[in-house]
């Protein structure tokens, strides 16, 4: 079993659909990174967060530490946010590193 | 600034050519890494860097070796490469301060070993 679980693996959704992304971890975290993937391959950060929720334009991250588990939510989808969505645990045990789930490939429709 | 930079953007290598993946990041930060991406998978650390001087191994090291040159330069070398070891290489960096883990990434290698 992994250590990060995304789900979906593969989301398609029509334009202005609010889209919900779902990771799943099992070890004790410092903080969860959410990143995009573009289709040309460059990885860019969205959002970082140890607690509660964070807000960036359309996009939004929650966290649930007890519960080990954190969605992005995309609110008014456009064919633009097509990418793959990939969730990173930071996890501290004597060092710092990350794990990092297989990602979520989204397409949004025109 | 220019962020995170790797070099080349592109390789084809024959089985067991060497080549040295170059990375290099002007933020000031301590923590650098190397990672691979293969279809399917995750990011896997292949090493990093805590500090200049310093390096460590990853989830998957062997086959490879690196050299923190200094504070900005964190480079990958493949010895004797493989097949297995075609796949889509990211560098990355981090701050390390109490605040902000948050990792930054070069655009990627794609290397395919024949």
């Amino acid at each position: 079993k992994n250590e990060v679980e995304q789900s979906p693996q593969n989301l398609t959704a029509q334009e202005g659909e609010f889209i919900t992304i779902n990771c799943s971890y099992s070890v004790g975290i410092s903080a969860l990174h959410w990143l995009q993937q573009h289709p040309g391959g460059g990885i860019v950060s969205l959002f970082m967060l140890s607690s509660g929720k964070k807000k960036h334009g359309r996009l939004i991250a929650t966290i649930n530490i007890q519960e080990k588990h954190s969605s992005l939510h995309i609110t008014a989808s456009h064919p633009r946010d097509s990418a793959v969505y990939i969730c990173a645990v930071l996890f501290t045990s004597g060092t710092y590193k990350y794990i990092f789930g297989t990602g979520t490939r989204l397409k949004v429709l025109a | 600034n220019a962020g995170v930079t790797q070099t080349p953007k592109f390789q084809v290598l024959k089985t067991g050519q060497s080549m040295t993946l170059q990375c290099a990041q002007d933020m000031n930060h301590n923590s650098m890494y190397w990672y691979r991406q293969d279809p399917g998978m995750g990011l896997r650390l292949i090493y990093y860097s805590a500090s200049e001087g310093t390096t460590d191994k990853g989830e998957v090291p062997n086959g490879y070796n690196v050299s923190r040159l200094n504070k900005r330069e964190f480079s990958l070398r493949l010895e004797s490469a493989a097949p297995s070891q075609t796949s889509v290489y990211f560098c990355a960096s981090t701050r390390d301060s109490p605040s902000s883990y948050e990792q930054y990434f070069g655009p990627g290698t794609r290397l395919t070993v024949t």
